[in-house]
């Protein structure tokens, strides 16, 4: 039962248009969405996260839109830069629960290709 | 800056060799995580640690087992390699008590058993 998905495993962009990476998800209770991007032979890093209050965050080229009715996000990368190419992964997170929660559900992740 | 490192980079084993994978983190962060990473399976979980010497399987805790008996670091241990544990491990730590609190990876150790 995979609550996290990213449906493209890949997608190819030209440098200095517009990414668009898609997540969808399947429980209601997740409050909190997080993305993050990795290079081959090193650790994801944070890019940028949403709370499930809002619709919408930004940080410089990267915005993160929430739909909660359709459980859908997505992240917009504007411009691309080859810089960019990367594996990037949705994730997304319960309410704190107690000590012994976790409930951070990550999808398989998308790998995006900026061609200059 | 937080810091997650883990201990080696790039292992090659044996199999039915026991295997050590240590990660340390500068953070006091109370939450520890070893995944592995598949091409086209994502990040699996493989087990979680909330506090010293507690901890939770995560979605594919066989063949493996931890410890936690400080709480900076977080140890993976493989009982007896066998050539399916052939991936990148990551090993990742964030603060708890709140569902946004960013989760910090360390850079991964890359293990082949052969």
């Amino acid at each position: 039962d995979q609550q996290v998905k990213q449906n493209s495993p890949s997608l190819s962009v030209q440098e200095g248009r517009i990414s668009i990476l898609n997540c969808d998800y399947t429980n209601s209770m997740f409050d909190y969405f997080l993305w993050y991007k990795k290079y081959p032979a090193e650790g994801p890093t944070f890019l940028i996260s949403i709370s499930s209050i809002k619709d919408k965050n930004e940080d410089g080229r990267f915005t993160v839109f929430l739909n909660k009715s359709a459980k859908h996000l997505s992240l917009h990368i504007v411009p691309s830069q080859p810089g960019d190419s990367a594996v990037y992964f949705c994730a997304a997170s319960e309410p704190y629960s107690g000590a012994g929660s976790y409930q951070l559900t990550f999808g398989k992740g998308t790998k995006l290709s900026v061609i200059p | 800056d937080v810091k997650v490192t883990q201990s080696s980079r790039y292992l090659v084993k044996r199999t039915g060799e026991k295997v050590f994978l240590e990660c340390v983190q500068d953070m006091d962060h109370e939450n520890m995580f070893w995944y592995r990473q598949d091409p086209g399976l994502g990040l699996r979980l493989i087990y979680f640690s909330y506090d010293v010497k507690m901890k939770e399987k995560g979605d594919i805790p066989e063949g493996y087992s931890v410890s936690r008996e400080k709480k900076e670091r977080f140890s993976l241990i493989l009982e007896s390699a066998s050539t399916n544990q052939t991936s990148m491990y990551l090993c990742a730590s964030r603060f708890r008590g709140f569902s946004g609190n960013t989760i910090y990876f360390g850079e991964g150790s890359w293990l082949t058993v052969v």
